[in-house]
């Protein structure tokens, strides 16, 4: 099957600095990329997606870059809060897969006071 | 409120015992999915239904059957569990037409 790694499986950040967490993936037919946020005990959570046909997209606080060429994508976070201490992950759709969405192993973002 | 919600959120159980674990949606979507999280986070499909229809079956056990009575509901039992079941497990929902889930807050199973 597909696969999608993270380079960093954790990073620790001070707060009021941008956080950077960068995943690979290996389908380059994928077309559609969401990045989840997992905090301790509950599910993962929508942050923001990108289609195959932009290179970034942002939103409140967070951009998402991807590089088809090295098939790698990557969520910006501005302004690190404790509140965003989490697990975060990565996940593909190919295009034949609506619904089907193969995730990375997550990267643990510790925010330091 | 409008959510996927799992039932129980902790189960702890022998190895060997039949469990079921349930998950409802009241978000109107049309598929359901069941995740497995392991102790490394990582998160891997089992299975998905489409208006009550099994759409993604992937490489697990038969010991694993799901059962979706209606699309606002799907119910995942295990038999003879084993010490490797032990995980948290996700379900999660979508509509048809959309991307990305919303997904449940997890069940941590433990076998023992």
């Amino acid at each position: 099957g597909e696969s999608v790694g993270l380079h960093l499986p954790t990073l620790s950040v001070q707060e009021g600095d941008n956080s950077i967490i960068n995943c690979a993936y290996s389908n380059s037919a994928s077309d559609y990329f969401i990045w989840y946020k997992q905090e301790s005990g509950k599910g993962p959570q929508f942050i923001i997606d990108i289609r195959s046909n932009m290179d970034k997209r942002q939103g409140q606080r967070v951009t998402v870059l991807l590089n088809k060429t090295v098939k790698h994508l990557s969520l910006q976070i501005a302004a690190t809060q404790p509140g965003d201490s989490a697990v975060y992950f990565c996940a593909e759709n190919g295009p034949a897969n609506f619904n089907k969405f193969y995730f990375g192993s997550g990267t643990k973002l510790n925010v330091k006071p | 409120d409008t959510a996927v919600s799992q039932t129980p959120k902790y189960l702890v159980t022998q190895m060997g015992n039949d469990k079921s674990i349930k998950c409802e949606q009241n978000l109107g979507h049309d598929t359901m999915y069941w995740y497995k999280q392991d102790s490394k986070k990582f998160l891997k499909i089992m299975f998905s239904y489409n208006n009550k229809e099994l759409i993604i079956n992937e490489t697990v056990p038969n010991r694993f059957s799901p059962k979706s009575p209606d699309k606002a509901h799907l119910n995942l039992h295990i038999n003879s569990l084993e010490l490797g079941d032990s995980a948290v497990y996700f379900c999660a929902s979508s509509r048809t037409g959309t991307y990305g889930y919303t997904f449940g807050s997890g069940t941590r199973l433990t076998v023992v």
